[in-house]
C-alpha cells in the first residue's frame, strides 16, 4: 500500500533558528500534499496545500513567509519553519495523494519543540 | 506503541443503506478519538470527536460514533447514507499524557452508488 515517510519524527531547536520537515511518498507519485498542524487536545488544522511544481496554497491566518513549503518533485514536499519561536512548537503532519486523489496517506508526524 | 486499525479498506453501499465503519486502537490510557473525512480533491475535515463524557458522539452530516472503552473501539455510523458521502474516512487517536502525537488509521474508502 501507499507509504508516506515523514522526517524527522521529533526535533528540538533553539528560538530563531529554522527547521525543515520532509514528507516523502515512497511508492507512489504524490501530486498533492497537505500540511497540517495539531494543537494540544485539538483536531488538526490545515496549514497549506501543495501541488507539485506550483506554489502552495496557504490557509487564512498561516504565514507563508514563516512556513515555507516546497513541492519540487512528485515524491517530496518540505515544510520549513523559519525563525522558529516557542509558539511554533506543535505536531506537524503531512498527507499525500495521487493525481486522481484516489486515497490519502498520512505521514507519521513531526513533534517540533522550540526552546 | 499506539496504533489504529480500520478494518474495512473499501466499502461500497447503495444510497439509503446504513453504514458502520470499524475503528480499533491500541493504547491503555486515556485517549481522544476523532473521525475525519476527506472528499476527493479536498483537505481533511473533522466529522466528530470524543474527549470525555457521553460515549455516543454526534457529528456533522448525520454521523455518529460510539466509544466502547472495553473494546478499544470507536466505530462510525450513519443510518442512511447519501451519494455525497462518497469519500475517504479516517479514524485517529491522540493519547493523553503523551506528546500529543495523533495516529491515523489507514482510512476507509467509501463509495456510495446512486
Amino acid at each position: 500500500g501507499a507509504v508516506v515517510s515523514q522526517h524527522p519524527s521529533r526535533v528540538i531547536c533553539k528560538s530563531g533558528t529554522s527547521v525543515k520537515i520532509e514528507c516523502r511518498s515512497l511508492d507512489f507519485q504524490a501530486t498533492t500534499m497537505f500540511w497540517y498542524r495539531q494543537f494540544p487536545k485539538q483536531s488538526l488544522m490545515l496549514m497549506a496545500t501543495s501541488n507539485e511544481g506550483s506554489k502552495a496554497t496557504y490557509e487564512q491566518g498561516v504565514e507563508k513567509d514563516k512556513f515555507l513549503i516546497n513541492h519540487a518533485s512528485l515524491t517530496l514536499s518540505t515544510l520549513t519553519v523559519t525563525s522558529a519561536h516557542p509558539e511554533d512548537s506543535s505536531f506537524y503532519i503531512c498527507s499525500a495523494t495521487r493525481w486522481d486523489h484516489y486515497g490519502y496517506t498520512f505521514g507519521s508526524g513531526t513533534r517540533l519543540t522550540v526552546v | 506503541a499506539q496504533s489504529v486499525s480500520q478494518h474495512n479498506h473499501h466499502v461500497i453501499l447503495s444510497e439509503a443503506a446504513s453504514l458502520e465503519l470499524g475503528c480499533n486502537y491500541s493504547y491503555g490510557g486515556t485517549v481522544n478519538l476523532f473521525w475525519y473525512v476527506q472528499y476527493p480533491g479536498q483537505h481533511l475535515q473533522l466529522l466528530l470527536k470524543y474527549f470525555s463524557g457521553d460515549p455516543l458522539v454526534k457529528g456533522i452530516k448525520g454521523f455518529e460514533a460510539e466509544f466502547i472503552k472495553s473494546k478499544f473501539s470507536f466505530n462510525l455510523r450513519k443510518p442512511s447514507v447519501q451519494w455525497s458521502d462518497t469519500a475517504e474516512y479516517f479514524c485517529a487517536v491522540n493519547a493523553w499524557n503523551r506528546d500529543d502525537k495523533i495516529i491515523f488509521g489507514k482510512g476507509t474508502r467509501l463509495h456510495i452508488l446512486p
